[in-house]
C-alpha cells in the first residue's frame, strides 16, 4: 500500500460550520504534512507532525486545528473559516530518514 | 534564505518531441536533495525524480533525466517522447539534508499538444 488517502475529496461549508479533513496511510510513515494549496501555485506548508507531535507550525490561524490521533491518521479541523481559506488541501507522509513525500490527492474546499 | 526558481510559467511540447524545464536554487548547504513534481489536474502531487546534491551522476527515471550543475545551481528536467499524459503543473523542489522543509518552486505549467 503506497498511497495517501484523503476524504472528502470535495466539501462546501459555511462560514460558522464546523467540518474535518482527514489523512490516512499505512505504510509505516511517522512524519505527517497538511499544505494549503491556491490555484497554480506551489503548496504552503502548514503543519508537520512527526511521531504524532506537532513539530512545526508555520502560523496557521486558529480556526485550522490539526490533530494526529495515531501513527496512520491525520485530521484537519476546520471552524468559522472565511472565504480566502478555499483551496486544495493536501497531505503528505514520510518515513524518517527517507527523501521523498508521497502526497494524497487532496481535498478541494470552497468556503461560502 | 533558500531559494528555487522556475522561470518558466508556461510552456508547450508537441507530442512525441523533448522539452526542458528550467529550475535554478540557491543554498549556502552542501548537503541537499532536489526534486521535480508533477501535478496533474487530478491534483495528486506524484514524484517524478530526485537528485541527492552529492551525487554527481545525474539522476534518469525512464523517459525524465535532469541536468544537474550544482556549481550553477542548476537542476532542469528534461521529457524525452513527450506524451498526452504529460500535461501538468511541475514543480521544483528543495530540501536541505539537515531542514526536512519542502522549499517549492512557483511551478510551470506544460501543455502536450497532439
Amino acid at each position: 500500500d503506497t498511497e495517501v488517502t484523503q476524504t472528502p475529496k470535495h466539501l462546501v461549508m459555511g462560514m460558522t460550520n464546523k467540518k474535518s479533513l482527514k489523512c490516512e496511510q499505512h505504510m509505516g510513515h511517522r512524519a505527517m504534512y497538511w499544505y494549503k494549496q491556491k490555484a497554480k501555485k506551489p503548496p504552503e506548508l502548514m503543519f508537520v507532525y512527526s511521531y504524532e507531535k506537532l513539530s512545526i507550525n508555520e502560523s496557521v490561524p486558529s480556526r485550522f486545528s490539526p490533530e494526529c490521533p495515531n501513527s496512520s491518521l491525520l485530521n484537519l479541523h476546520l471552524h468559522a473559516l472565511q472565504p480566502e481559506d478555499s483551496a486544495l488541501y493536501l497531505c503528505a507522509s514520510r518515513y524518517p530518514g527517507d527523501t521523498e513525500a508521497f502526497f494524497g490527492q487532496g481535498t478541494r474546499l470552497t468556503v461560502v | 534564505a533558500q531559494t528555487v526558481t522556475q522561470s518558466q510559467p508556461e510552456m508547450s511540447v508537441q507530442e512525441a518531441e523533448t522539452v526542458t524545464l528550467s529550475c535554478t536554487y540557491d543554498t549556502s548547504e552542501s548537503d541537499y536533495y532536489l526534486f521535480w513534481y508533477k501535478q496533474p489536474p487530478s491534483r495528486q502531487m506524484i514524484l517524478v525524480i530526485r537528485q541527492e546534491a552529492y551525487k554527481q551522476q545525474n539522476a534518469t527515471e525512464n523517459r525524465f533525466s535532469v541536468n544537474f550543475q550544482k556549481a550553477a545551481k542548476s537542476f532542469s528536467l528534461k521529457i524525452s517522447d513527450s506524451q498526452l499524459g504529460d500535461a501538468a503543473m511541475y514543480f521544483c523542489a528543495y530540501h536541505a539534508g539537515n531542514n526536512r522543509k519542502l522549499i517549492w518552486g512557483l511551478g510551470t505549467s506544460l501543455a502536450v499538444n497532439p
